[in-house]
């Protein structure tokens, strides 16, 4: 099984730029999650989808932040425009029947 | 609100020892109890996840139990090794959502 699979792994772009994460989850997981990790707030759920739909979008920060899942294999998540603030590690996740969720390694992402 | 809670934040132990990583819940209502693991720059892996209607799971070396009228998950690490160092991190589920606690940075030494 190939696991979570999310690229790039590493982004550095300037403030005001649009940044595009993106997710290919386990094969036949029907759920998908995307997380945010800094050293201040921990580990903390932006949004999941159930079968490509979105469930809960509660923990997005603003109106910056979208994510779409337009098929089973595949999830975005997209910040425009980025702000410094935004740096931080983000993590997609997968289960099936929403049991245990299986995480990619995670993009870096620094806005300068 | 439904916070997680772990202690200690960091542990420094020699090879060989056995020792205990606590996890504290403050909503009940949990429907499973989730550890993990995280090396420095990777993801997080499941280690082992209990349902509400358990008391314990175990795999390995590894053992979790789950208390649910207290609040509490223990994960139980037997025989400590220098490559079981890294962060571990508990997640209470609610629904399909988890609540992670702020992790437990463990070093074993050789």
């Amino acid at each position: 099984d190939a696991g979570v699979i999310q690229s790039p792994r590493h982004e550095v772009t300037e403030m005001g730029q649009e940044v595009t994460l993106r997710c290919k989850p386990i094969s036949g997981h029907d759920y998908l999650f995307w997380y945010r990790q800094t050293m201040m707030r921990g580990l903390e759920l932006l949004i999941y989808f159930n079968n490509n739909v979105p469930i809960d979008d509660s923990g997005m920060p603003e109106d910056r932040f979208s994510a779409k899942m337009p098929n089973a294999s595949f999830s975005t998540l997209k910040i425009q425009p980025s702000e410094p603030r935004d740096s931080a590690v983000y993590f997609c996740a997968s289960s099936f029947g929403g049991l245990a969720q299986h995480f990619g390694d995670g993009t870096r992402l620094s806005i300068l | 609100k439904q916070e997680v809670t772990q202690i200690p934040a960091a542990l420094s132990v020699p090879e060989g020892e056995n020792l205990v990583l606590n996890c504290s819940f403050t909503d009940s209502a949990i429907y499973n109890l989730q550890w993990f693991r995280q090396d420095p720059g990777k993801g997080l892996t499941s280690l082992l996840l209990i349902q509400s209607s358990q008391r314990e799971q175990t795999s390995g070396r590894l053992n979790a139990s789950l208390d649910k009228s207290s609040g509490r998950s223990t994960l139980y690490i037997a025989a400590s090794q220098p490559g079981d160092s890294a962060t571990y991190l508990c997640a209470g589920g609610y629904g399909n959502k988890l609540v992670f606690g702020a992790g437990t940075i463990l070093r074993v030494k050789s």
